[in-house]
């Protein structure tokens, strides 16, 4: 079974504060995601990653970055974090494909900013 | 503005009770998946569908994808509390990028 791992379930951080959300895959899969969820809206993505350094900005990249120095390991950086980013984190992994591979996901991480 | 946009937003249905959660879009995709998320965890799919027209059955659950490729249904038969969940679709472009429904939340009550 595909596991991916989100280091933290709940995380409180102040605002201003650099914050790390890690997250880690154990299938080899090429492709890796961050998204964020919050009500009525669904999943937005933030940053993806098809191969080990590469990144390509979502849908919603402002006030984040991302790092990929390892296949499994795919990390989501807010560098100086604000109110509006307290949100349900989560990342996903897949095979690389005609986007048609199904994405596996982690159990989310809530970020609550103070 | 979603791209996905899911109907009903909210359901509440009695146990054995049929079901329809639609997902429009003006856009094509190259693949539309569904996927069911439980409070506390990520999301799990349950079918892709690539092909217009094309229906899959699980168990209970039929999903159809439209000729265009454009929209897609679930539909739940004899609907049971373990159907209860948050519901949604997504649809697949070339290399990987998906978009996201705003998502279907059904209460099944027994």
């Amino acid at each position: 079974d595909v596991k991916v791992t989100q280091s933290s379930r709940y995380l409180v951080k102040r605002t201003g504060e650099k914050v790390f959300l890690e997250c880690v895959q154990d299938m080899d899969h090429e492709n890796m995601f961050w998204y964020r969820q919050d009500p009525g809206l669904g999943l937005r993505l933030i940053y993806f990653s098809y191969d080990v350094k590469m990144k390509e900005k979502g849908d919603i990249p402002e006030g984040y970055s991302v790092s990929r120095e390892k296949k499994e390991r795919f990390s989501l950086i807010l560098e100086s974090a604000s109110t509006n980013q307290t949100s349900m984190y989560l990342c996903a992994s897949s095979l690389l494909g005609q986007g048609n591979q199904p994405q596996h996901f982690g159990d989310g991480t809530r970020l609550s900013i103070l | 503005t979603q791209l996905l946009e899911q109907s009903p937003q909210f359901l509440s249905i009695q146990e054995g009770e049929n079901l329809t959660v639609y997902c429009n879009s003006s856009s094509v995709f190259s693949s539309l998946q569904w996927y069911r998320q439980e409070p506390g965890e990520g999301p799990v799919l349950l079918v892709t569908v690539v092909t217009g027209g094309e229906v899959k059955k699980l168990k209970r659950l039929t999903f159809q994808f439209g000729d265009a490729r454009k929209d897609s249904s679930l539909h739940i038969t004899a609907a049971q509390p373990g159907d209860t969940g948050l519901y949604l679709c997504a649809g697949g472009e070339n290399f990987n990028k998906f978009y996201f429904g705003s998502g279907t939340k059904l209460n099944v009550k027994p």
